[in-house]
């Protein structure tokens, strides 16, 4: 079945400057990428997706690319502020399948 | 609108107890997700449901057991509860999937501590 490898599982920041979250895939038949964000206390949220038709995908400040021959996708976020502080996860699936599997998340924080 | 409602939000079990936990959705969305979250090791799918009175496995189902009587409802089960077991409990629903994967919406958690 499909495994999702993420890293880095933390990850500290200056307030302004850019993270990046990276992620691999082992099932070449995934052919959609979301990326969900989760505050304390709370449930993810989807933040951005991107299916296997596109190279990459912004949304303001975040983005996401994706590289199909390596099967390996990234979060871009620029322009860090502190509300960006949160649990990012990535995730993956197979169009014919309904299973969504999800890395081990990031613990992304933010230093004033 | 509620949207994904998880109840009990906490429960402390003994060893050997069970219990069920009850999922909830009014957004009418076909498919259904039982995840455990703990430390270290993201989101594991436990079961997942693509309409009323179908259930599948996930990647952890050993265990767990799972019904789906009403298209609103995903219902969770320890038959017998294990230590390894205490963890956060998260349900989530798509609205659809397969050429048109969906967002997942998730409820808030329900903490289980397992003795």
């Amino acid at each position: 079945g499909e495994n999702v490898e993420q890293h880095p599982s933390t990850l500290s920041v200056q307030e302004g400057d850019s993270a990046v979250i990276k992620c691999t895939y082992s099932d070449s038949a995934s052919n959609y990428f979301p990326w969900y964000k989760q505050e304390l206390g709370k449930g993810p949220q989807l933040i951005i997706d991107i299916r296997s038709n596109v190279g990459e995908k912004k949304d303001q400040r975040i983005a996401v690319t994706l590289n199909k021959t390596a099967k390996h996708f990234s979060l871009h976020i620029t322009e860090t502020q502190p509300e960006d502080s949160a649990v990012y996860f990535c995730a993956a699936s197979k169009s014919s399948a309904s299973k969504i599997i999800f890395g081990s998340g990031t613990r992304l924080s933010i230093r004033p | 609108n509620a949207g994904v409602t998880q109840t009990p939000k906490f429960r402390v079990l003994k060893t050997g107890q069970s219990m069920t936990l009850l999922c909830a959705q009014d957004m009418n969305h076909e498919y259904m997700y039982w995840y455990r979250q703990d430390p270290g090791m993201g989101l594991r799918l436990i079961h997942y449901s693509v309409g009323e009175g179908t259930t599948a496995k996930g990647e952890v189902p050993d265990g767990y057991n799972v019904s789906r009587l009403k298209k609103q409802n995903f219902l969770l089960g320890l038959e017998s509860a294990a230590p390894s077991q205490t963890s956060v409990y998260f349900c989530a629903s798509s609205y659809s999937a397969g050429l048109n994967t969906g967002e997942l919406f998730f409820g808030e958690g329900s903490r289980l501590t397992v003795l």
